[in-house]
């Protein structure tokens, strides 16, 4: 079964950092661009961030462009977002998605709130 | 950046109802178009990519049509399943972006 599988979120103080980590299970991961889209609490879906199928590209929407940093290990098939300087804004349910245009396959969802 | 206006914001059909979703891109995105459905706490899942193609598994009663800037997304027969938010997302430049989201309701 094609599976992703989101963890790290948490309650974080403005300022503070959080690594997102999406678990890939049942495709070949390396084959594929993956994608992290947020929803915060009210608001539609919101694209962050997307990573070519190697890696060698790296794509970033200018709200979190410096702050943020997308990454993938294809040995452990695992995509990464490294949040830096947070801040109440990136509040939001956090999704990984897979595909470079079309995202087929989504997880559930980790929940980041930034607040003191 | 593609801005993506959707539209309506929210609507309110009965089943069996014919519903009808627009999405208007800023400039031409070709046929660069998916449309997804939104439950409460579930993923997204992809309906049409290509602003045509039913994803495998998706009803013939969900269809998509347009190119370059103006954009369909149609349920044909509407069941109580289908109560979500949808969403169109463009693909055609980077930024990705999305509409604001149409509420449906029975």
């Amino acid at each position: 079964e094609v599976q992703l599988l989101e963890s790290g979120g948490d309650l974080i103080q403005p300022g503070g950092s959080l690594r997102l980590s999406c678990a890939a299970s049942g495709f070949t991961f390396s084959r594929y661009a993956m994608n992290w889209v947020r929803q915060a609490p009210g608001k539609g879906l919101d694209w962050v961030s997307g990573i070519s199928d190697r890696g060698g590209r790296t794509f970033y929407a200018d709200s979190v462009k410096g702050r943020f940093t997308i990454s993938r290990d294809s040995s452990k098939n695992i995509l990464y977002l490294q949040m830096n300087s947070l801040r109440a804004e990136d509040t939001a349910v956090y999704y990984c998605a897979k595909g470079e245009g079309a995202m087929d396959v989504w997880g559930q969802g980790t929940t980041v709130i930034v607040s003191s | 950046d593609v801005e993506m206006t959707q539209s309506p914001s929210s609507l309110s059909a009965s089943v069996g109802d014919r519903v009808t979703i627009t999405c208007q891109a800023s400039q031409d995105i070709s046929n660069s178009l998916s449309w997804y459905q939104h439950k409460p706490g579930t993923a997204p899942k992809l309906l049409i990519y290509g602003s045509s193609n039913l994803q495998p598994g998706v009803p013939s009663r969900l269809s998509g049509r347009g190119s370059g800037t103006d954009f369909t997304f149609t349920i044909s027969s509407l069941q109580p399943e289908d109560i979500a938010t949808y969403y169109c997302q463009q693909y055609g430049s980077l930024p990705i972006t999305f509409g604001q989201g149409t509420r449906l309701q029975i």
